[in-house]
């Protein structure tokens, strides 16, 4: 099992330009989350996910969108990117709302 | 807003030494996770501890839970040059049907040789 990728796993990108992140799990779990990490502030929820054709808004979901059309696979939308997102992204998955999170690597975004 | 907050920010100790760290969070809840990221990696799950717990053991690990004062501790025994790292506590919200975790800052564990 691959358990959770994410692709890309860099980026630079230019302000106002869009980008999508993808997220995808081989382990058949319901749950993915979508957080953004960014120094002394720990992980911020963005979006996620309770199983497939959902989704709903975390703590930070402002200039962000989602959607979660193949169960296996949860994608993260910038529509015009500012610089305030360069952070690094990082997707999880779960298989239920009381089991433990598995993390993929982490994409880092430089918005420039 | 954060749920769980780490207490301290960094750490720093000798190998060998135990690491404690230390997980205070507001409301009630259903369980407790720690996790563990190494710089420039994704989070990797320690040990859950449910609500109706006290202590919990993984290998080197030890958590407890101390749910009349809203707060959890890490143990790290025997403390090795690997274990450097930043440690999270996480915290499920029941009051959202614990459909997500909140995650507190971290702790950032040096452990020198």
């Amino acid at each position: 099992n691959a358990g959770v990728t994410q692709t890309p796993k860099f980026r630079v990108l230019k302000t106002g330009q869009s980008m999508t992140l993808l997220c995808a799990q081989d382990m058949n779990h319901e749950y993915m989350y979508w957080y953004r990490q960014d120094p002394g502030m720990g992980l911020r929820l963005i979006h996620y996910s309770v199983g497939e054709g959902t989704t709903a808004k975390g703590e930070v979901p402002d200039g962000y969108n989602v959607s979660r059309l193949k169960k296996q696979n949860f994608l993260l939308g910038l529509e015009s990117a500012a610089p305030s997102q360069t952070s690094v992204y990082f997707c999880a998955s779960r298989k239920g709302r009381t089991d433990t999170q598995y993390f993929g690597p982490g994409t880092r975004l430089t918005v420039l | 807003s954060q749920q769980g907050e780490e207490d301290p920010q960094a750490l720093s100790i000798q190998e060998g030494e135990n690491a404690t760290m230390n997980c205070s969070y507001k409301t009630s809840i259903n369980n407790l996770q720690w996790y563990r990221q190494n710089s420039g990696r994704g989070l990797v799950h320690l040990i859950l501890i449910r609500s109706n717990e006290r202590e919990k053991h993984s290998g080197r690990l030890r958590v407890t839970l101390d749910t009349s004062k809203k707060s959890s501790s890490l143990l790290i025994t025997a403390s090795r040059a690997a274990d450097t790292a930043s440690y999270f506590c996480a915290t499920d919200d029941p009051q959202g049907g614990s459909e997500k975790l909140v995650f507190g800052k971290g702790t950032k564990l040096t452990v020198n040789p």
